[in-house]
């Protein structure tokens, strides 16, 4: 099973301040998603990432939010001006593409204040 | 946009019993439906997925059985064990993207008592 890594573990910010969060795949990938769950409920889908540019994004994924892999291997998730609403645990997954498994990361606990 | 309808919300069973979770889907075209087991402080793993072509798919204790006409699936877990207990969510992948995003069921909280 491909590992994902994701860090940091847990992100404590201010609200209004900006946050990145990391995922490394240790695979090689070519299908990046990131995805939240908020406390107690269900996974949600933000982004879909193939080729260097997002393939697919979901409402929740406004113009606060940005994707990138800055270097080949990192992909990234940037909260421009983060909301009390923010906080999540979010949730880096890797795959091949198409409707087949994705592999999640162990996640980034974000709590705005 | 694709709806994934998930029961029971929670389940309480006594160690060796059967567990058994539902999930319902709205649309035809998919062709591959997983099962995720997340423990507290996890992220979502893959424990079992079906695709359409069988009605029934066996990994050790975790049985997926699916019903195409019904559109449903559910997870069977037998001889269930303390260490079971978990949130388990249904997924089901969005038809038009090819990039197979995932849309996940409300969960449901297992708790197998000793």
């Amino acid at each position: 099973e491909p590992e994902v890594t994701q860090t940091p573990s847990h992100q404590v910010t201010q609200m209004g301040q900006e946050v990145i969060l990391r995922c490394v795949p240790i695979s090689n990938h070519l299908y990046f998603y990131w995805y939240r769950q908020i406390l107690g409920q269900k996974v949600e889908f933000l982004v879909s990432f193939y080729n260097n540019e997002i393939s697919e994004k979901s409402e929740i994924f406004d113009d606060q939010f940005s994707v990138e892999r800055p270097d080949g291997s990192n992909f990234t998730l940037k909260i421009r001006s983060t909301k009390l609403e923010d906080s999540a645990m979010y949730f880096c997954a890797i795959g091949t593409g198409g409707a087949d498994t994705q592999y999640f990361g162990p996640g980034t606990r974000l709590t705005v204040l | 946009q694709q709806q994934v309808k998930q029961s029971p919300q929670s389940l309480i069973v006594q160690k060796g019993g059967i567990s058994i979770i539902n999930c319902a889907y709205e649309n035809t075209a998919f062709d591959y439906f997983p099962w995720y087991q997340q423990f507290p402080g996890k992220g979502p793993a893959l424990l079992i997925a079906i695709r359409p072509d069988v009605s029934e798919k066996k990994e050790g204790r975790f049985t997926i059985s699916f019903n195409k006409s019904a559109k449903q699936f559910s997870l069977h877990i037998m001889d269930s064990q303390p260490g079971d207990s978990a949130t388990y969510f249904c997924a089901a992948p969005h038809d038009t993207s090819r990039a197979g995003k995932s849309t996940f069921g409300d969960g449901t909280t297992l708790t197998v008592k000793p």
